[in-house]
C-alpha cells in the first residue's frame, strides 16, 4: 500500500532563517506531488505541484521554492523565512492528473515563524 | 473568478443527521471532492461526485447537482468522532482543485 511521510511535524524558526521540509512517498511510481499551505480558518492554498522529476509548477509568487530530486521525494525550501510563512504545510500525492484521483496527504508540518 | 462557498460552522447533536452544503463556481468542472479534517491533522478523502445524484458510503452520503453548482455532504447517526472540519473542493477544467475554507462541525452530546 502507498504511504506518505512528511517531516518534521512541528517547527519553530526565527524570521530570516532558512527552511527545508521534506516529503517522501512509498508504494507508487511517478506520483503527482503537491505542497499546500493552510492558514488558520482558511482553505488550502496550493503552493507547488510536480508531475515528474525536476518538473515544478509554482502557483503563487513567494519566497518559497520546491524541488523534486527523486521520483518520490518532494522538498519545500526557503532561504529567508517571513512571519507570513507561518502555517500548516501539507504534502500530498495523487496517481494521475485528471479524472478521479483523490489527493492523499501527509501528516503536515506546523511551522511557526517568530 | 473561481469560488467555493460553504458554511463556516455548524452544530448538531449526537445521533442526529446533518447536511453540509457547498456551492461552487469554477472554469469548467470535472468533479467534486469532500474531505474530513480533524483539528491539527491532515485532510482525509471522504467522497467524490462527478455525475448528478447521490453517492452513499455507510453513514456518509454526498450529493451533486451540476446544473446548480451545488453539493452537500450528509452525515447520519452522528458520533462524537465526527466533530471535524469538512472541506469541499471542486476540480476545474484543468483538473486543478479549488478548495473551500471548510465547515467546522461541532457535535454535542
Amino acid at each position: 500500500s502507498q504511504t506518505i511521510h512528511q517531516w518534521p511535524a512541528t517547527l519553530v524558526q526565527p524570521v530570516g532563517s532558512p527552511l527545508s521540509l521534506e516529503c517522501t512517498v512509498e508504494g507508487t511510481s511517478n506520483p503527482n506531488l503537491y505542497w499546500y499551505r493552510q492558514a488558520a480558518g482558511r482553505g488550502l492554498q496550493l503552493l507547488f505541484y510536480s508531475v515528474g522529476i525536476g518538473q515544478i509548477s509554482s502557483e503563487v509568487p513567494q519566497n518559497l521554492s520546491a524541488s523534486r530530486p527523486q521520483d518520490r521525494q518532494f522538498i519545500l525550501s526557503s532561504k529567508k523565512l517571513l512571519l507570513s510563512d507561518s502555517g500548516f504545510y501539507l504534502c500530498a500525492w495523487s496517481v494521475v492528473t485528471g479524472g478521479f484521483s483523490p489527493l492523499h496527504f501527509g501528516n503536515g508540518t506546523r511551522l511557526t515563524v517568530t | 473568478g473561481q469560488n467555493i462557498d460553504q458554511p463556516t460552522e455548524m452544530t448538531a447533536t449526537e445521533g442526529a443527521i446533518v447536511q453540509i452544503n457547498c456551492t461552487y463556481q469554477t472554469s469548467g468542472f470535472n468533479g467534486l471532492f469532500w474531505y474530513q479534517q480533524h483539528a491539527g491533522e491532515a485532510p482525509t478523502f471522504l467522497s467524490y461526485n462527478v455525475l448528478d445524484g447521490l453517492e452513499e458510503k455507510g453513514r456518509f452520503s454526498s450529493f451533486l447537482s451540476r446544473s446548480k453548482g451545488y453539493s452537500y455532504l450528509l452525515l447520519k447517526e452522528l458520533q462524537m468522532k465526527d466533530s471535524a472540519s469538512y472541506l469541499c473542493a471542486a476540480t476545474d477544467s484543468n483538473y486543478q482543485l479549488i478548495w473551500g475554507a471548510g465547515t467546522k462541525l461541532i457535535i454535542k452530546p
